[in-house]
């Protein structure tokens, strides 16, 4: 079973440029999450989207940062403009459905550096 | 109250050593509690698991410890090897419908831990 696939693996930028993050969850995964995760700490959830509809987005800086989920396969998530403190790794994952099964499955992350 | 504490930071043990990781939590609508174990350059991997209906819950070397009038929970990792050397991380969740965050996995910081051969 093919896991959860994050592209790119690094990206540097500087502050106010835009960036992208690609998310393809494990195929047949209804609940797709992206956290964020910064240095020395734990994830922390950004978003979470149920087939392609959003869930739970009340940790997301909706001022800078958005997301979608079309066709609810792909995700991709996005920062514009950027700043010094979202240096990060994004993790996507993906869990069958939300509630009984819920596994969550990580992919590798996109390791985030604004400078 | 949607915090989950996680200590220690940090721990070096011998190899055959038994670390132990402790969790603390406020949000008693919390009844998931999963064990993440994380690589250099990997996204963190589920380990072991406990619902708070069962007081222990073991699987190979690992064993998770659960103590719900404390909101307490904790991994074992019984004879420790050099490959145990990673950061564990524990969270908790709600899988009964709890609105918008169900499913919304609430890490501790971390516990890096170093098996020395």
């Amino acid at each position: 079973e093919a896991g959860v696939a994050q592209s790119p693996r690094y990206k540097i930028i500087e502050k106010r440029q835009s960036v992208a993050f690609w998310c393809n969850p494990i195929s047949g995964h209804a609940t797709l999450y992206w956290y964020q995760q910064i240095l020395g700490q734990g994830p922390k959830l950004l978003i979470q989207f149920q087939n392609n509809g959003v869930v739970d987005d009340s940790q997301l800086p909706k001022d800078r940062f958005s997301a979608e989920r079309l066709k609810g396969v792909d995700s991709t998530l996005k920062i514009q403009p950027a700043k010094l403190e979202d240096s990060a790794v994004y993790l996507c994952a993906s869990s069958l459905y939300r509630g009984l099964n819920t596994e969550a499955f990580f992919g590798q992350g996109t390791r985030l550096t604004v400078v | 109250q949607q915090q989950v504490k996680q200590s220690p930071q940090s721990l070096i043990v011998q190899k055959g050593g038994i670390p132990i990781i402790n969790c603390a939590y406020e949000n008693t609508a919390f009844d998931y509690f999963p064990w993440y174990q994380q690589f250099p350059g990997k996204g963190p991997a589920l380990l072991i698991a406990i619902r708070p209906d069962v007081s222990e819950k073991k699987e190979g070397r690992f064993t998770i410890s659960f103590n719900k009038s404390a909101k307490q929970f904790s991994l074992h990792i019984m004879d420790s090897q050099p490959g145990d050397s990673a950061t564990y991380f524990c969270a908790a969740s709600t899988i009964l419908n709890y609105g918008g965050s169900q499913g919304n996995l609430i890490f501790g910081k971390g516990t890096k831990l170093s098996v020395k051969p």
